[in-house]
């Protein structure tokens, strides 16, 4: 089966540190997301590519995130600096065309911010 | 805020016995998805009904949907312990342009 490739599983950072997770959508699909997942706020959109153009990153800290395609074959969402506020779990999802074959999903970048 | 909002937050039952999770939402939809999640995995599609669907199957699954009501179910039938899991409905709503909106799910525990 196709799927989603998320690295690191986990990261451990100290505040104040740059953070930088990766995605590898499944081939051929054209639509991106990043979610960030706590047991406080749920499943949280944070930013939304189609065809590698960014529509939706309304929902990112603009401040500190950036989430980025350089190419088709890679997402990145960087968080520059880290707080302990950003430990979550951070989900990569990608889908082709509109939500209508639903959206597959990464298992995820575990972050602790200490 | 969460466009979904799940009922119950949590239901433990014994295997065998079937599973209902409801799932209202706040704003016209396109569709409505069910998403299952594993502990510590990431989620995994399971069904999707559209807006002018009623009720749809798939395998031990049935999910309803109610426009007027704004609300849907989902029944997994003779549960087994291998259904525990959090399960989440999302919304891609009129006008979010494909974007899913997640309710706050309901944690399953199937008792073996």
């Amino acid at each position: 089966d196709a799927r989603v490739t998320q690295t690191p599983r986990h990261k451990v950072t100290e505040m104040g540190q740059e953070v930088t997770m990766r995605c590898q959508p499944i081939l051929g699909h054209n639509t991106v997301f990043w979610y960030r997942q706590t047991m406080m706020q749920g499943l949280e959109l944070l930013a939304y590519f189609r065809n590698r153009a960014p529509l939706d990153d309304s929902g990112m800290p603009k401040d500190r995130f950036s989430a980025e395609m350089p190419d088709a074959t890679l997402a990145t969402l960087k968080i520059q600096p880290s707080e302990p506020r950003d430990s979550a779990v951070y989900f990569c999802a990608s889908g082709r065309g509109g939500s209508w074959y639903g959206y597959t999903f990464g298992s995820g970048t575990r972050l602790t911010v200490v | 805020s969460q466009q979904g909002e799940e009922d119950p937050q949590a239901l433990s039952i014994q295997e065998g016995e079937n599973a209902t999770m409801n799932c209202s939402y706040k704003t016209s939809i396109n569709n409505l998805q069910w998403y299952r999640q594993n502990s510590g995995r990431g989620l995994v599609h399971l069904i999707l009904i559209r807006s002018n669907e009623r009720e749809k199957h798939s395998g031990r699954l049935r999910v309803t949907l109610d426009t007027s009501k704004k609300s849907s179910s989902l029944l997994i039938t003779a549960s087994r312990a291998a259904d525990t899991a959090s399960y989440f409905c999302a919304t891609d709503g009129e006008t979010s342009g494909s974007r899913l909106t997640f309710g706050e799910g309901t944690q399953l525990t199937v008792n073996p």
